[in-house]
């Protein structure tokens, strides 16, 4: 079976400030990477994804995130953060060939401050 | 929401009531996915679709059901609700790609809070 571990339940950071959030895996098999966002009150939005090829994936809303086989992590980051990423950020995989199922991880609150 | 609808967004019941929570989408996506979010364990999928009449259980199934009779609509069954069950549920769509039927984006709804007293 696979896991997810996000590091860190919550991070604070102010505006325009780096970020990155951590993301850990654990599986057998090879597996596809996303990275969801989460308003408040709202479902879950997609970031980004790492199905093959270039291990530097970009996304919506200035984020990307490196896939690391060696290390099996998959962190986001974003160069600079604005309040309005405040946010629930969310990292889970899928196995290849497993229906697409999403494992997900316990999450990240991305609180952006003044 | 990728034309997702979640009924109701909001219910409170009582523990050993039956309760259908219910996923329409528009978007005549193969695969539909029901998930509960807690604090603390992210989303755990609870049962899923992946065509009409065809479902199969997540890693938390025990204490629900779902049914799908046609392609646009997926309920979610809590046979008698119990206070673990208080939670948000959401629903989530999509469409197998590739020769894996894997790394397709999910598309989800808005979600509903059941809360079991």
């Amino acid at each position: 079976a696979q896991s997810v571990t996000q590091l860190d339940s919550q991070v604070p950071v102010f505006e325009e400030a780096p970020v990155e959030l951590r993301c850990n895996y654990s599986s057998s098999v090879s597996v596809y990477l996303f990275w969801y966002v989460q308003y408040p009150n709202q479902g879950l939005q997609l970031l980004l994804k790492y199905l093959s090829g270039s291990t530097l994936v970009k996304g919506i809303n200035g984020f990307e995130a490196e896939f690391n086989k060696s290390q099996t992590s998959f962190h986001l980051r974003k160069p600079s953060v604005h309040i309005s990423d405040t946010a629930e950020y969310f990292c889970a995989v899928s196995v290849k060939g497993g229906g697409n199922k999403l494992t997900f991880g316990t999450g990240t609150q991305l609180k952006v401050e003044l | 929401d990728a034309g997702i609808t979640q009924s109701p967004r909001h219910k409170v019941t009582e523990t050993g009531t039956p309760v259908t929570l219910r996923c329409h989408q528009t978007e005549n996506h193969r695969y539909m996915y029901w998930y509960r979010q807690d604090p603390g364990h992210g989303l755990r999928l609870i049962h899923y679709s992946y065509g009409v009449k065809d479902t199969d259980k997540g890693e938390v199934s025990d204490g629900y059901s779902v049914s799908r009779s046609k392609t646009e609509d997926f309920l979610l069954t809590l046979e008698s609700a119990t206070s673990s069950q208080t939670s948000v549920y959401f629903c989530a769509i999509s469409t197998p790609g590739g020769t894996s039927g894997s790394g397709e984006t999910q598309y989800f709804g808005p979600g509903t809070r059941l809360l079991v007293l």
